[in-house]
């Protein structure tokens, strides 16, 4: 079975501050990740994703994620935030590519940006 | 391109009610998701379809639950009858399957269901 720990249920960082997004996962086959968004009164909007290859995944809106297979992590980051950035963010392990399986979701992370 | 359209965007009804939400995938997806959101639970995978085919089920909570995909560009998750504990956002998800690639799944806006 897969599950995914997302620690901190909400961030809170200064306008320009470093973003970074803690996500740990666990599944017993070579796992693809996911990082979504998801706005007020929206849907999930991907941000990147790690299927194979190299392990550092550029994503939109400047984010990025590394994966690290020794860690079990996938956490995501972004150099400087935005007050746009203020969102939920959802990390998501898949046994495929995510298009023909479910996806299995952290809890979500409510990033705030401070002024 | 069209993105997956949910409807109802709201819906509120009292408890017994039989409630049918609606999908249309994006055209050309094989894959079809319907997720619910709670704040207890956060994102459950309740069922999933390929080219129309119930794949895996075992997420539909219990026997009120029910979900079909008639065609390719139409699904429904029915809930009958209707109870509080259902208030959640349900979402449908669609994409292209393995065999065209590593394809992210694409949500609706969901639907924000309330039970009285």
């Amino acid at each position: 079975a897969q599950s995914v720990t997302q620690l901190g249920s909400h961030v809170s960082v200064s306008e320009g501050a470093l973003v970074l997004l803690r996500c740990n996962y666990s599944s017993s086959v070579p796992p693809y990740l996911f990082w979504y968004v998801q706005y007020p009164n929206q849907g999930l909007q991907l941000l990147l994703k790690y299927t194979t290859g190299a392990t550092l995944v550029k994503g939109i809106n400047g984010f990025e994620a590394e994966f690290k297979k020794s860690e079990t992590s996938f956490h995501l980051t972004k150099p400087s935030a935005h007050m746009s950035d203020a969102a939920e963010y959802f990390c998501a392990v898949s046994n495929s590519g995510g298009g023909a399986d479910g996806l299995t979701f952290g809890k979500g992370t409510h990033l705030i940006i401070q002024p | 391109d069209a993105g997956v359209i949910q409807s109802p965007r709201h819906e509120v009804t009292e408890m017994g009610q039989e409630v049918t939400l609606r999908c249309k995938p994006i055209s050309g997806h094989d894959y079809l998701f319907w997720y619910r959101q709670t704040m207890m639970r956060g994102l459950e995978l309740l069922i999933y379809f390929n080219n129309n085919v119930p794949i895996d089920d075992s997420g539909m909570p219990e026997d009120r639950f029910s979900a079909k995909m008639p065609n390719a560009s139409f699904s429904t998750l029915k809930i009958q009858p209707s109870e509080p504990r259902d208030s959640a956002v349900y979402f449908c998800a669609s994409s292209l399957g393995s065999r065209r690639g590593n394809q992210p799944q694409h949500f609706g806006d969901g639907t924000r269901l309330s039970i009285l």
